[in-house]
């Protein structure tokens, strides 16, 4: 059974800072691997997809790795504003669409 | 991207009512959407898988004659919460794919009192 495990659980850092965020999945037969955003009491946003092909995705100050042997994923966000505090998660799908979450990690950029 | 758009965006009703919650694929058609449920400071969990025109598959542990899924045509899925007691409330969650990856709706935050 996939399992999706996101460290740190908590993140704090202050504005300027470069953020990484790391994720890892125990079986590496994987789809793709996506990375959401969520601010509280909403819903999520995609921030990156990576093919299983792929070794990495940028989209501005976001550039998202995947190790798919390794079972690892890490995002990067350089340049952290105070706008970027939320909670990130990773999630793996399966070759049936299936998404699986990590818990996710709670970013707060102090300004 | 693809837009996924999620009614009501919050519910509150009594306890043993019925609660609805559309999920519609707005630019798309969905032949496959899922549901997800989220207690807070936990991550999302998947309860089932609802195909167009055949009956959703249920993940372990969800009660399929409590939380009912229709999905009758390519762009609207829906989940109903039968007979709701407060442990029910929760953040509800739908999501499709298309070839981008899932889009998500904005959620249903459903209070039970």
């Amino acid at each position: 059974k996939q399992e999706v495990t996101q460290i740190p659980a908590a993140l704090s850092v202050p504005e300027g800072e470069n953020l990484v965020l790391n994720c890892s999945f125990t079986d590496s037969a994987i789809y793709n691997l996506q990375w959401f955003r969520q601010d509280p009491g909403k819903g999520l946003t995609s921030l990156l997809l990576i093919q299983s092909s792929q070794r990495e995705q940028t989209s501005g100050r976001l550039n998202a790795s995947l190790d798919k042997s390794s079972g690892r994923s890490t995002l990067y966000i350089a340049a952290s504003q105070p706008g970027d505090s939320a909670t990130y998660l990773c999630a793996v799908t399966d070759s049936w669409g299936k998404l699986q979450f990590g818990a996710g990690t709670q970013v707060v950029v102090t300004p | 991207g693809a837009v996924v758009s999620q009614h009501p965006s919050w519910v509150i009703c009594k306890s043993g009512t019925s609660v609805k919650i559309e999920c519609r694929s707005l630019d798309f058609q969905a032949t496959t959407m899922f549901w997800y449920r989220q207690f807070p400071k936990q991550s999302l969990m998947l309860m089932a898988t609802s195909n167009e025109g055949s009956k959703a598959t249920y993940e372990q542990g969800v009660e399929k004659d409590k939380f009912l899924i229709n999905h009758a045509s390519l762009t609207l899925s829906t989940l109903t919460v039968t007979s709701a007691h407060p442990e029910d409330s929760s953040f509800y969650i739908c999501s499709a794919r298309d070839m981008a990856g899932a889009f998500f709706g904005q959620g249903t935050r459903l209070t039970v009192v």
